[in-house]
């Protein structure tokens, strides 16, 4: 059975840095990539990005390039989003999903999602 | 970027009824090098994940009730639900994954009425 087993959810200050993960099991790691998707409270869905764990390529959406790192841990069947500096705007549902990796890149299964809450 | 715009933002449907949901992309998802549409449906209920129902337009995933059917072309989609039953209140969503970002429309919510 596919899994994807989120980290839980987290509390920080404004400027804190952070890095939630998910662990895959069922399935080889390599063979598929890994999203990202946002979903800020009350809000629809937003992608971020996408990784090959096996060779660690990353595409980012626009909206995220740049505040937000991708990357992945084949070692341990692991994918991560981080941040080097939050902000109170990026307190939202994070969900990572699995995509194929030969243009089949809808979101097959899903974590659970990680609850993040920036605050003051 | 490819923008995705789904209607009506939110449908209350009678129970046995049928529910079309449609969904409008800024450019063609059709890549003429596979001949196929780059369009899934997903299905979010309150305090779950999203839920993958189609892909590449009309398949259904593994364990998705038959009265789900996606259909359309190009850049106009439309999900169905062919008899609306209470489990199937939730958020639906269509998502491009031809280019990057793949992008997902605004979600529109089914209710019964």
């Amino acid at each position: 059975e596919v899994q994807l087993v989120q980290s839980g959810a987290e509390v920080k200050k404004p400027g804190e840095s952070l890095k939630i993960s998910c662990k895959a099991s069922g399935y080889s790691f390599t063979n598929y990539r890994i999203g990202w998707v946002r979903q800020m409270s009350g809000k629809g869905l937003e992608w971020m990005g996408i990784i090959h764990p096996g060779d660690s390529d990353a595409r980012y959406s626009p909206s995220f390039q740049g505040q937000v790192t991708i990357s992945a841990d084949k070692s341990i069947n692991t994918a991560y989003l981080q941040w080097s500096s939050l902000k109170a705007s990026d307190s939202a549902m994070y969900y990572c999903a699995r995509a194929g990796n030969r243009g089949d890149y809808y979101l097959d299964s899903w974590g659970q999602g990680t609850l993040v809450t920036v605050s003051s | 970027d490819i923008v995705m715009t789904q209607s009506p933002d939110s449908l209350a449907v009678s129970l046995g009824e049928r529910a079309t949901i449609n969904c409008k992309s800024s450019q063609s998802v059709l890549y003429s090098s596979t001949s196929r549409n780059y369009l899934a449906w997903y299905q979010q209920k309150p305090g779950q994940p999203p839920k993958l129902l189609i892909y590449w337009v009309s398949t259904r995933q593994s364990g998705v009730p038959d009265r789900f059917s996606g259909s359309g072309s190009g850049t106009d989609f439309t999900l169905n639900i062919s008899s609306l039953q209470a489990e199937d209140v939730a958020v639906y969503y269509c998502q491009q994954y031809l280019y990057t970002p793949h992008t997902f429309g605004q979600g529109t919510k089914l209710e019964i009425k």
